[in-house]
């Protein structure tokens, strides 16, 4: 079974500031990796996720994540972060073994951005 | 463009009563789920289905039930409410087989048992 681990609980950070939020996974076979971000008093939305090819995937609004097999993680990062990047954030596991397979979510990691 | 719809969004429940959660999809995706969120312990799987007729546990299925008569509707039944059941409840629904898929999930269900 794999194992979602988001050491992090809460990280505040000054405005306009860098960013990392750490991901990390187990499993003894290929997975699939999600970013989930959730804005208060509403559900998941996906920020981002790796499938296959190149190990950096990009969002839309300036996330990063790279897929480091030999550490297994999944670290979201942003070089600038803005006060409506203020929300909490899931890093989400998929084991790639064919058919239905259940996806484990991390115990997520709340962004508070500083004014 | 409606998604996946919850209802109801805020829900206060006496100890022992039962209570029905209603989600629906309206894009015709075959996987359907319900989670619960508590703090510090992320999203846990109740219940699942992979199609019309096809359910199956999650992680923490005790005092949950579960249907799927269409493809569109995935309701959650709470038997005899407890207050270890007062949570954030989210449906969530996915297109297909391939895991790759997004998850698409409703705005959640606000539960408490008193």
């Amino acid at each position: 079974a794999q194992s979602v681990t988001q050491l992090d609980s809460q990280v505040p950070v000054f405005e306009e500031a860098p960013v990392e939020l750490r991901c990390n996974y187990s499993s003894s076979v290929s997975v699939y990796l999600f970013w989930y971000v959730q804005y208060p008093n509403q559900g998941l939305q996906l920020l981002l996720k790796y499938l296959s090819g190149s190990t950096l995937v990009e969002s839309i609004n300036g996330f990063e994540a790279e897929f480091n097999k030999s550490q297994t993680s999944f670290h979201l990062r942003k070089p600038s972060v803005h006060i409506s990047d203020t929300a909490e954030y899931f890093c989400a596991v998929i084991l790639n073994s064919g058919g239905y397979q259940k996806v484990t979510f991390g115990t997520g990691t709340k962004l508070q951005v500083i004014p | 463009n409606a998604g996946v719809t919850q209802t109801p969004k805020f829900q206060v429940l006496k100890t022992g009563q039962s209570m029905t959660l209603q989600c629906a999809q309206d894009m015709n995706h075959e996987y359907m789920s319900w989670y619960r969120q508590d703090p510090g312990m992320g999203l846990r799987l109740i219940h699942y289905s992979v199609g019309a007729g096809i359910t199956d546990q999650g992680e923490v299925p005790n005092g949950y039930n579960v249907s799927r008569s269409t493809t569109e509707d995935f309701p959650l039944r709470l038997l005899s409410a407890a207050p270890s059941q007062t949570s954030v409840y989210f449906c969530a629904s996915s297109p297909d087989r391939f895991n790759g898929n997004t998850i698409y999930f409703g705005e959640g269900s606000w539960l408490t048992v008193v």
